[in-house]
C-alpha cells in the first residue's frame, strides 16, 4: 500500500532561520511528487512537481528536492508570511487513477518575527 | 492560472437535509475530485471523475453521491446529511498525470 509520511508534524522558526521539511514515501512506482501550501481555512495551493530522483525546483525562498525515498522542502531565510501547512502528495501508477494520489498529513510551519 | 470555484465558503444545514456542493473549473481538465479534510485525518478522497458522467469511488464514498453532467462542473451530494459529515470539503481538478489544483473549500456544518 502506498504511504506518505511527513516530519516534523509542526515546526516553529524564527524569521531568517533556515530549515527543511521532510516527506518520505513508499510507492510501487512514482509518477510524480507534489508539494502544496495550505493557509488556514483555504484549499491547498500547488507549489512544485518533481518527477525523478535528483530533480530540484525553486520558488523564492523554497527549494524542493527528490530522492528515491524522500523529498525535502528547504526554506531559506523564512518570513512570517511563509507560515502555513505544507502538504506533500505522491502519484503512483495503478488501475484506479483517482486513488493513486496519496497525500501526507502535512507539516505546520510557524515563522515568528 | 487554473481556477477552481466552489459555490459556497460556508454552509450550515440540518440533519436529514439533502445537500449539494458545487464545483466549477475553467481549464478543461479531464479529472475532478472531491475530498474532505478533517483535523488529524488529512485529505480523504470521496469520489473522483475522469470524464463526463464517469465516476469512481474513493476511500470514503458512503453517504455521498456525485454528478458530472458537464466537463467543467462536478457536484457532491449528501443524500441525507448527518452530523458526522461536518467537515471541510475540497474540490480539485487536474489534467491527466498532472498535479491537482484545489478550490478554496466549503466548510460545512450539519446541525
Amino acid at each position: 500500500e502506498d504511504q506518505v509520511t511527513q516530519s516534523p508534524e509542526a515546526l516553529r522558526l524564527q524569521e531568517g532561520e533556515s530549515s527543511s521539511l521532510n516527506c518520505s514515501y513508499t510507492v510501487s512506482g512514482l509518477r510524480g511528487l507534489f508539494w502544496y501550501r495550505q493557509d488556514p481555512g483555504k484549499g491547498p495551493e500547488f507549489l512544485f512537481t518533481l518527477y525523478s530522483a535528483g530533480e530540484e525546483k525553486e520558488k523564492e525562498r523554497l527549494k524542493a528536492t527528490l530522492t528515491k525515498k524522500e523529498s525535502f522542502l528547504h526554506i531559506t531565510a523564512p518570513k512570517p508570511e511563509d507560515s502555513a501547512t505544507y502538504l506533500c502528495a505522491v502519484h503512483s501508477p495503478g488501475e484506479n487513477y483517482g486513488q493513486n494520489f496519496v497525500f501526507g498529513p502535512g507539516t505546520r510551519l510557524s515563522v515568528l518575527p | 492560472d487554473v481556477k477552481v470555484t466552489q459555490s459556497s465558503r460556508y454552509l450550515v444545514k440540518r440533519t436529514g437535509e439533502k445537500v449539494f456542493l458545487e464545483c466549477v473549473q475553467d481549464m478543461d481538465h479531464e479529472n475532478m475530485f472531491w475530498y474532505r479534510q478533517d483535523p488529524g485525518l488529512g485529505l480523504r478522497l470521496i469520489y473522483f471523475s475522469y470524464d463526463v458522467k464517469m465516476k469512481e469511488k474513493g476511500d470514503i464514498p458512503e453517504g455521498y453521491s456525485v454528478s458530472r453532467e458537464k466537463k467543467e462542473r462536478f457536484s457532491l451530494i449528501l443524500e441525507s446529511a448527518s452530523t458526522n459529515q461536518t467537515s471541510m470539503y475540497l474540490c480539485a481538478s487536474s489534467p491527466y498525470t498532472q498535479p491537482q489544483h484545489f478550490g478554496d473549500g466549503t466548510r460545512l456544518s450539519i446541525l
